[in-house]
């Protein structure tokens, strides 16, 4: 069963427009939330994580997160898209007994456009 | 802080061939680093897990022998295609985790295998 969905494969967006990029987890222990970012032909980098404490998560390059649990869901926001941001984004997630193994969604391309 | 460096970046080999990648955490130690493959516009699988001075555990499906994972030191894992063919051609990415109880893994830069 698949743990981690994000439900749109592509988001094209204007630049200075906001962007929310969804993704939803299916668990029924704990678990630590992750979102990464990947450029062209490079590998991951790590935009935010939830672990514990406050839901709502700020991360790098103006983006935040918040973590539902209600709904299982922790979807990514920008307010301001710039056209540097277009790359392939990853939800990934940890569950509490899995050690540290990440398993990621499918990916979301987030293209910018002028 | 927290860089991994993966070597070569890109490698184009003949079939039959064996490539070895590796994967460096650069300013920290390194307990756990894993080995992902990743297909075009598709997300990352998880290979192996390799512990250093253990043997590595591979995910259901994967050739042990076929990809080869060395962790001998804190600092430093490899992984290693033998026999490529061109069905392993694919975007191979290393991550490495600090300490024992982190949950934060920090990933190299890739490694694109081009098998003829």
């Amino acid at each position: 069963a698949q743990s981690v969905t994000q439900l749109d494969s592509q988001v094209p967006v204007f630049e200075e427009a906001p962007v929310e990029l969804r993704c939803n987890y299916s668990s029924s222990v704990s678990v630590y939330l992750f979102w990464y970012v990947q450029y062209p032909n490079q590998g991951l980098q790590l935009l935010l994580k939830y672990l514990s404490g406050s839901t709502l998560v700020k991360g790098i390059n103006g983006f935040e997160a918040e973590f539902n649990k209600s709904q299982t869901s922790f979807h990514l926001r920008k307010p301001s898209v710039h056209i540097s941001d277009t790359a392939e984004y990853f939800c990934a997630v940890i569950k509490e007994t899995s050690g540290s193994r990440l398993t990621f969604g499918e990916g979301t391309q987030l293209t910018v456009n002028p | 802080g927290a860089v991994v460096s993966q070597h070569p970046s890109r490698v184009i080999c003949k079939s039959g061939t064996s490539v070895k990648i590796e994967c460096r955490s650069l300013d920290f130690q390194a307990t756990t680093m894993f080995w992902y493959r990743q297909f075009p516009k598709q997300s990352l699988m998880l290979m192996a897990t390799s512990n250093e001075g253990s043997k590595a555990t591979y995910e259901q499906g994967v050739e042990k022998d076929k990809f080869l994972i060395n962790h001998a030191s804190l600092t430093l894992s490899t992984l290693t295609v033998t026999s490529a063919h061109p069905e392993d051609s694919s975007f191979y990415i290393c991550s490495a985790r600090p300490g024992v109880a982190g949950h934060i893994q920090y990933f190299g830069a890739g490694t694109r295998l081009s098998v003829l």
